[in-house]
């Protein structure tokens, strides 16, 4: 069965302080995994897909980087914009056409 | 425009109501989705239409009734709801079925059944 674990659950800093979002997943052929920033009572907003293990996109103070079992989301620098909810989800390739979402990391960026 | 766009953003109906969420989108998408996301859960994929046709059904109560009247269009008409049915309700659409890029969202319906 696919899984899709992120950690940590929530997640405080500083701003300026940088730090990693972890996204684990079990899945049998992996199509595509998805970054998304949530905000409360808004749809997800997308940010990056990531096909091969390898793979690194970046897009201001995020870099999101796979390999075969895991994806890091890098936040450099935060600011107390960035405060969200960060989502990863995952498609496999004998999913059709859904995405299996993780339960999020819950960020929070203090001045 | 890269906009899904979803109507209303709020709403409370009863347990006897019948209504209707409307979603639209006009980027030539021919894979459109509703999900359901609970308070502090993740999206839970209801339906998806590919090419107007209903390809995908995660085992959806009946209460919930998907509709896609074009390829820009797609409604969920809800009758007979339940409490436990209040959620935040989330269409998405992507460019093609099985696309690997991806999926634009909308801003959500809040729903509360009372």
């Amino acid at each position: 069965e696919d899984q899709v674990t992120q950690s940590p659950e929530a997640l405080r800093l500083q701003e300026g302080e940088s730090s990693s979002l972890n996204c684990s997943y079990t899945v049998s052929g992996l199509r595509g995994l998805f970054w998304y920033r949530q905000d409360p009572g808004k749809g997800p907003e997308f940010l990056f897909t990531l096909y091969s293990a390898g793979e690194e996109k970046e897009k201001e103070r995020l870099k999101a980087t796979l390999t075969k079992k895991e994806s890091f989301l890098h936040i450099t620098a935060p600011k107390p914009e960035d405060s969200a909810t960060y989502l990863c989800a995952v498609q496999a390739e004998n999913s059709g056409y859904a995405l299996n979402f993780g339960k999020g990391t819950s960020l929070l960026v203090t001045p | 425009d890269t906009e899904v766009t979803q109507t209303p953003k709020h709403l409370v109906m009863g347990m006897t109501n019948k209504k209707s969420l409307k979603c639209e989108q006009h980027m030539g998408h021919r894979a459109m989705y509703w999900y359901k996301q609970k308070a502090k859960k993740p999206p839970e994929l209801m339906f998806v239409y590919s090419y107007e046709k209903l390809s995908i059904n995660e085992s959806v109560p009946s209460r919930f009734s998907p509709e896609c009247p074009n390829s820009s269009l797609l409604n969920l008409h809800l009758h007979a709801l339940q409490p436990e049915d209040s959620a935040l309700y989330l269409c998405a659409s992507s460019p093609y079925p099985g696309s690997d890029t991806e999926a634009f969202f909308g801003q959500g319906t809040r729903l509360t059944v009372v």
